[in-house]
């Protein structure tokens, strides 16, 4: 799988949106784009994926640059429960595992 | 509401010990992973498994550890004998594939390992 840089850490205050930048310059045509997330002292969660188009949910909004080289978290409303670290990964196969890099940690102060 | 369940959450053993985790993934789901994490290396992968075939053990050290699936609701994951550097936080996770797509992965909430 392509690999992904994202920056070792970033901080931000509660209540104000977040962008957590991930760089994927080898990304491939079939590769997907997940981003998961882990709170202290618990396992990794989905946060949200996408392949081409920007994506929503309710955590998070995906948006994704037109030539894929890079891809950006958004928090829209920092909380402080979004005190995390943060993994973008790319995964091209159903049924593959996600290998995970180094992240970003994201400090959120009120 | 459905969720990995991981025991024991928490195990302190002695180096040259057995250690056995076990992991019941989501209802219905084919695959399981196997991850370990500890400060230095963050989450390596150890192994996964798909329909309870292993795909890929090549994060395992092979000498020492073991992954299995006794059976669709169960999945294992040994070390004997057990070394102090094995102290980690171990996770398991499920997921269903089907065809080209798949789910994301649902992790459990680990079990902490301490090899003294």
């Amino acid at each position: 799988d392509a690999k992904t840089t994202q920056p070792n850490s970033m901080e931000s205050n509660e209540e104000e949106p977040v962008h957590l930048p991930c760089n994927h310059s080898t990304i491939s045509g079939t590769d997907y784009i997940h981003w998961y997330r882990q709170l202290p002292s618990q396992g990794p969660e989905y946060v949200i994926h996408g392949l081409t188009s920007n994506v929503n949910n309710r955590m998070a909004s995906l948006a994704i640059a037109e030539d894929r080289k890079s891809s950006t978290l958004i928090l829209h409303r920092a909380t402080l429960r979004d005190a995390a670290v943060y993994y973008c990964i790319l995964k091209n196969q159903a049924g593959t595992a996600l290998i995970f890099g180094k992240g970003t940690t994201l400090s959120v102060s009120s | 509401d459905a969720r990995v369940t991981q025991t024991p959450r928490h195990k302190v053993t002695e180096m040259g010990q057995e250690v056995t985790m076990r992991c019941q993934p989501i209802l219905g789901h084919n695959t399981v992973f196997w991850y370990r994490q500890t400060m230095m290396q963050g989450l390596e992968l150890l192994a996964y498994f798909r329909n309870r075939a292993p795909l890929d053990d090549s994060g395992m050290p092979k000498d020492r550890f073991s992954a299995e699936m006794p059976d669709a609701t169960l999945a294992t994951l040994k070390i004997q004998p057990s070394e102090p550097r094995d102290s980690a936080v171990y996770f398991c996770a499920s997921g269903l594939a089907q065809g080209s797509k798949d789910t994301e992965a649902f992790f459990g909430q680990g079990t902490r390992l301490t090899v003294v």
